[in-house]
């Protein structure tokens, strides 16, 4: 079992509609990150987050340390929101992410 | 964005043959990574380095080496390139060790052994 699980895997929306996926772990981490990879493109950070919430643009991400859980949402998805996220905990004073294997976003216009 | 360049962009090679992946940074991040990336398979660290001569092995470890000469390069070598080995290589770097530092990654290599 991945110590880092996310939901659900695929998801497809309608442009305009309110998206969110999950990350859960099983280990101790001390911080998370929200990854956004394009089809055939590289992977940019979105989000890096210990603790409550934090927004940019359209996307905010929240977290709970004690619950062991983590949100992805995006407000009025657009097609071009339509890229695989990934989340990636970090174990407090390690250099190893644990990353999930990601959720495959697809916003339909 | 960050200063972070990966070479070649893509690559065939057969089996046996060795190569080496290259990782640039012009950020003076003191930490850099290699991470394949795999169907079905989440990124999973190689190596990594915390600094100049200074790395360590991550999970899949075997059959890769690295070297870290400069502060700048990271070079990820495989010294006789497997089938298994066919992935896309990605490297990342990150200014330090705290639970605040970001992480950022290049745009990764296509390697295929044939």
């Amino acid at each position: 079992k991945n110590e880092v699980e996310q939901s659900p895997q695929n998801l497809t929306a309608q442009e305009g509609e309110f998206i969110t996926i999950n990350c859960s772990y099983s280990v101790g981490i001390s911080a998370l990150h929200w990854l956004q990879q394009h089809p055939g493109g590289g992977i940019v950070s979105l989000f890096m987050l210990s603790s409550g919430k934090k927004k940019h643009g359209r996307l905010i991400a929240t977290i709970n340390i004690q619950e062991k859980h983590s949100s992805l949402h995006i407000t009025a998805s657009h097609p071009r929101d339509s890229a695989v996220y990934i989340c990636a905990g970090r174990s407090g004073g390690s250099e190893k992410l644990v990353f999930g294997k990601g959720t495959k976003l697809t916003v339909n216009p | 964005d960050a200063g972070i360049t990966q070479s070649p962009r893509h690559k065939v090679t057969e089996t046996g043959t060795p190569v080496t992946l290259r990782c640039h940074q012009t950020e003076n991040h003191r930490y850099m990574y290699w991470y394949r990336q795999d169907p079905g398979h989440g990124l999973r660290l190689i190596h990594y380095s915390y600094g100049v001569k200074d790395t360590d092995k991550g999970e899949v470890s075997d059959g890769y080496s690295v070297s870290r000469s400069k502060t700048e390069d990271f070079l990820l070598t495989l010294e006789s390139a497997t089938s298994s080995q066919t992935s896309v290589y990605f490297c990342a770097i990150s200014p330090g060790q705290g639970i605040n530092s970001p992480l950022h990654f290049g745009n990764g290599t296509r390697l295929t052994v044939t």
